[in-house]
């Protein structure tokens, strides 16, 4: 597609409801990125994928955050047992090389905006 | 781990000043720093990077200037427009740890 396409636009999740967010990035590009944003704040890594391969969840802020690209293109975000902190933008990204190319202009889609009540 | 500071956190001002936001990071070796621009309801967008390499990019009226020994990079906007009003974002590192926001306002 034309640039990174973010899925559903908008979540109202009850606390302790799964979510699962999607992100369709650009068609061929290898790195895959997600980010967190709290309101009035920059976004926040989470987690990053070269391909089918997940390199770093370094910025998973717990083990009820899980994300997978299980065929190198369309990646999904799930966080389970929702609570109130969860609630921010997530925002998807992706350019068309590796991260071991250095750094590259990244393309983010609109986000999902999440809110637990 | 990274930690990127930027100032100041809101921004106004008269249509066709300058502009001049800037940013302070920790890791040396961190050596790609690119700035974002955030319109509301949207995701960022690049506007301009640079590597380590070089101490000075323009595009236009946008700039970005890099004091690697300093930890300094800053973004300069000359001859603002109302369109330019937006949140920018700094960031550093290849896997983008951003800064916190600058709310720009430019008013006509």
């Amino acid at each position: 597609g034309a640039g990174v396409s973010q899925s559903p636009r908008y979540k109202v999740a009850k606390r302790g409801q799964d979510v699962a967010l999607r992100c369709d990035p650009i068609s061929g590009h290898v790195s895959l990125f997600w980010y967190q944003q709290a309101l009035g704040q920059g976004p926040e890594f989470l987690t990053y994928f070269q391909n089918e391969a997940q390199l770093d969840k370094s910025g998973l802020p717990s083990d009820r955050f899980f994300a997978e690209r299980p065929e190198g293109s369309v990646s999904t975000l799930k966080i389970q047992r929702t609570q109130q902190e969860d609630s921010a933008v997530y925002l998807c990204a992706s350019s068309l090389l590796g991260i071991s190319a250095g750094g590259q202009g990244y393309t983010f889609g609109s986000g999902t905006r999440l809110t637990v009540v | 781990g990274e930690n990127v500071e930027q100032h100041p956190s809101t921004l106004s001002v008269q249509e066709g000043d300058s502009a001049v936001i800037k940013c302070t990071y920790s890791d040396s070796a961190s050596n790609y720093f690119p700035w974002y621009k955030q319109e509301l309801g949207k995701g960022p967008q690049l506007i301009i990077d640079i590597r380590s390499n070089v101490g000075e990019k323009k595009d236009q009226r946008i700039a970005v200037t890099l004091n690697k020994t300093a930890k300094h990079f800053s973004l300069h906007i000359t001859e603002t427009q109302p369109e330019d009003s937006a949140v920018y974002f700094c960031a550093s590192t290849d896997k983008l740890i951003f800064g916190t926001g600058t709310r720009l306002q430019v008013f006509p």
